[in-house]
């Protein structure tokens, strides 16, 4: 399966700063998506990330709070904006290779702190 | 949409022993089920996943059984290991879509 870089791997921040996750896929994907998960909780996806267009995002995530680039079939970024310490959470990029009902698979994640 | 219930939150095991987490789904339009590990600290591994045209899927103390009619799946380990202690998560994805939905997961715990 595809390897997928994610950094950072883990930040401490200040509230009302704002940071941007990086997802880097060592092949080119179908899909990457963008999920958050709480401590303790399970996976909530935030948005579907779209090679050169804008993300598909879901119910209760906007594109103000969490604004999404993939410039390519291989890349993509999350940024977390304006943060609280509400945005504390593991921040995960996915991605599925090739057509039909492939599987998903996860990276490291980015474990957020915000102050 | 689609609604994946998982149970049970927690399980504890005696090492050796059997252990059996289950989900049910509410589409019927779901076709693929994924069973996802995760350790502390790591990412979502996918372990196994099944489709609905199949019933039974093993690999080697891992099975997963899917019954289409009742709209469950559940994840069988046999012979449990410490290793295998991690929280499992369950999936459903309908036909045509790429974006499953995700249980809330199951934290086992296997006691040596």
């Amino acid at each position: 399966s595809a390897v997928i870089s994610q950094k950072p791997s883990r930040d401490i921040c200040q509230r009302g700063t704002s940071l941007t996750i990086q997802c880097q896929v060592d092949s080119q994907v179908t899909m990457m998506f963008w999920y958050r998960q709480q401590p303790g909780q399970s996976l909530t996806l935030i948005a579907t990330a779209n090679q050169g267009s804008e993300a598909t995002y879901e119910s209760g995530f906007v594109i103000d709070k969490f604004p999404i680039s993939r410039p390519n079939l291989t890349f993509s970024t999350l940024t977390v904006s304006n943060m609280s310490p509400e945005d504390s959470s593991i921040y995960l990029c996915s991605v599925i290779t090739g057509q039909g009902s492939q599987p998903q698979h996860f990276g490291d994640g980015t474990r957020l702190s915000i102050l | 949409g689609e609604n994946v219930e998982q149970h049970p939150s927690t399980l504890s095991v005696q090492e050796g022993d059997s252990a059996v987490i289950k989900c049910t789904y509410s589409d019927s339009a779901s076709n693929y089920f994924p069973w996802y590990k995760q350790e502390l600290g790591k990412r979502p591994q996918l372990i196994i996943d099944i489709r609905s045209n199949v019933g039974e899927k093993k690999d080697q103390r891992i099975a997963v059984t899917l019954n289409k009619t009742a709209k469950h799946f559940s994840l069988h380990i046999t012979e449990t290991q410490p290793e295998d202690s991690a929280v499992y998560f369950c999936a459903a994805r309908p036909g045509g879509s790429y974006i499953p939905t995700f249980g809330r997961g199951t934290s086992l715990i296997v006691h040596p």
